[in-house]
């Protein structure tokens, strides 16, 4: 079974910029988490998607948005970016409640 | 609130030697708790849970970790160290509505 696949790999923009990235779940896995990893605030929840929903939401300012479609896969939207908006952005999906599977993540620079 | 403590930045163990990475918990309610590896530049990948049952949690590659509700801790464990297993470890508990709350991790650096 294939596992959590995310694209673009990594991703270089420039300030002010508006960047999109992208998750597709294990087959089957409806739920949908994403979160923010960085070396000072280490890993951080942005939010879930469940079935088409967003069921549940960190602290993070709306710039960050996110969405999923029909056959579960989601995106996540980041406006205006700013340098501290650098990062690893990790997608994990789940079936149900049990444990959450990773993705390799999108490094995202901003310059 | 929900909250994972992993109380050491870096452990350092010669390879066949015992390993042990720190976990302490806060939780209200019964304890989900995680354990997480990550290797550079990739997502992390599960090693083993705690939701209920024996104190004692098999996991992937030889781990495993101890719940200890009167300690608040899930210490991850492992017999013998392998220079292989040098990576970033993550501790991590479920809260209410479901979303992970990691630890800060732990680099686990065995040497040869």
């Amino acid at each position: 079974k294939a596992g959590v696949t995310q694209t673009p790999r990594y991703l270089i923009k420039t300030r002010g910029q508006q960047v999109t990235l992208s998750c597709s779940p294990i087959s089957g896995h409806r739920s949908v988490s994403w979160y923010q990893q960085t070396p000072g605030q280490g890993l951080q929840f942005l939010f879930e998607y469940f079935s088409e929903t967003q069921r549940n939401k960190g602290n993070f300012p709306g710039r960050f948005s996110g969405r999923q479609f029909s056959n579960s896969r989601s995106e996540m939207n980041v406006s205006t970016l700013e340098l501290g908006d650098s990062a690893l952005y990790l997608c994990a999906s789940t079936l149900g409640n049990n444990e959450q599977f990773f993705g390799p993540g999108t490094r995202l620079t901003v310059l | 609130a929900q909250s994972v403590a992993q109380p050491e930045d870096q452990v350092n163990v010669a390879e066949g030697n015992p390993l042990t990475v720190k976990c302490t918990y806060s939780v209200s309610g019964n304890p989900y708790l995680f354990w997480y590896v990550q290797y550079p530049n990739r997502g992390l990948q599960f090693l083993l849970k705690y939701i209920t049952g024996d104190n004692l949690v098999k996991g992937s590659y030889g781990f495993e970790a101890e719940f200890n509700k009167s300690q608040t801790s899930f210490h991850l464990k492992k017999p013998s160290a392998l220079v292989s297993d040098s990576a970033l470890y993550f501790c991590a508990v479920r809260d209410p509505t479901g979303k992970l709350i990691f630890g800060q991790g732990t680099t686990l650096q065995v040497k040869p």
